[in-house]
């Protein structure tokens, strides 16, 4: 069974650093691009980061680009979305997602986690 | 930012159809992007309803079928259940963005 976990969520100041990470299973992990996706609370979803399966090439929003940094280790399984500069609006549930190809954003979504929560406040 | 359009809500009483719409442009859906369709329920991460346009993974039942013309693309859902009560996206890639955008997403109510 395909399986995505999400952890290092929490509560963090404004202009603070915070590094999510999304444990995968069950699927032939450096085949696929992966996606970080963020739903406000009670808004819609927004497309954040993706990353292509081999490392080499990565995508961001222009909301996040220049203070968010995404990476994986094929080696651990495992995806990274480094959050700098944090602001208020950066609160949200962060999902991590599997991509149905392997080279970047084209084909979609198909395989989400359950999400970590990133509330930013003083 | 959402760049493909839906109605913030549709309802329909069970058993009836309802359609969702996804409007884009031509950086998007228009340049031929595939379009996908996510159900979230109350509370929980989204799952993926409709991939490719018009295709539904395993275990999604054929009550759901997309389409796609033009810079546009719809859901819908045929023999409505109460089970379907649930916020509905569009999504797809855009080329001057070179990233995903999602759509405004759509409620739709079981009366």
């Amino acid at each position: 069974e395909v399986q995505l976990l999400e952890s290092g969520g929490g509560l963090v100041q404004p202009g603070g650093s915070l590094r999510l990470s999304c444990a995968a299973s069950g699927f032939t992990f450096s085949s696929y691009a992966m996606n970080w996706v963020r739903q406000a609370p009670g808004k819609g979803l927004e497309w954040v980061s993706a990353i292509s399966g081999s490392g080499g090439n990565t995508y961001f929003a222009d909301s996040v680009k220049g203070r968010f940094t995404i990476s994986r280790d094929n080696s651990k399984i495992t995806l990274y979305l480094q959050m700098n500069s944090l602001r208020a609006e950066d609160t949200a549930v962060y999902y991590c997602a599997k991509d149905r190809y392997s080279y970047g954003p084209l084909g979609g979504m198909d395989v989400w986690g359950q999400g970590t929560t990133v509330t930013v406040s003083s | 930012q959402s760049v493909l359009t839906q109605p913030p809500s549709v309802s329909g009483a069970p058993g009836q159809r309802v359609t969702i719409s996804c409007t884009g442009s031509s950086s998007n859906i228009g340049a031929g992007s595939d379009v996908n369709w996510y159900q979230q329920l109350p509370g929980t991460a989204p799952k993926l309803l409709i991939y490719g346009n018009n295709n539904r993974p395993s275990g999604v039942p054929d009550r759901f079928s997309g389409s796609k013309s033009g810079t546009s693309a719809s859901l819908a859902i045929t023999g409505l259940q109460a089970e379907d009560e649930a916020d509905y996206y569009c999504l797809s890639y855009d080329s001057s963005l070179s990233g995903y955008v999602f759509g405004t997403g759509t409620k739709v109510t079981v009366l």
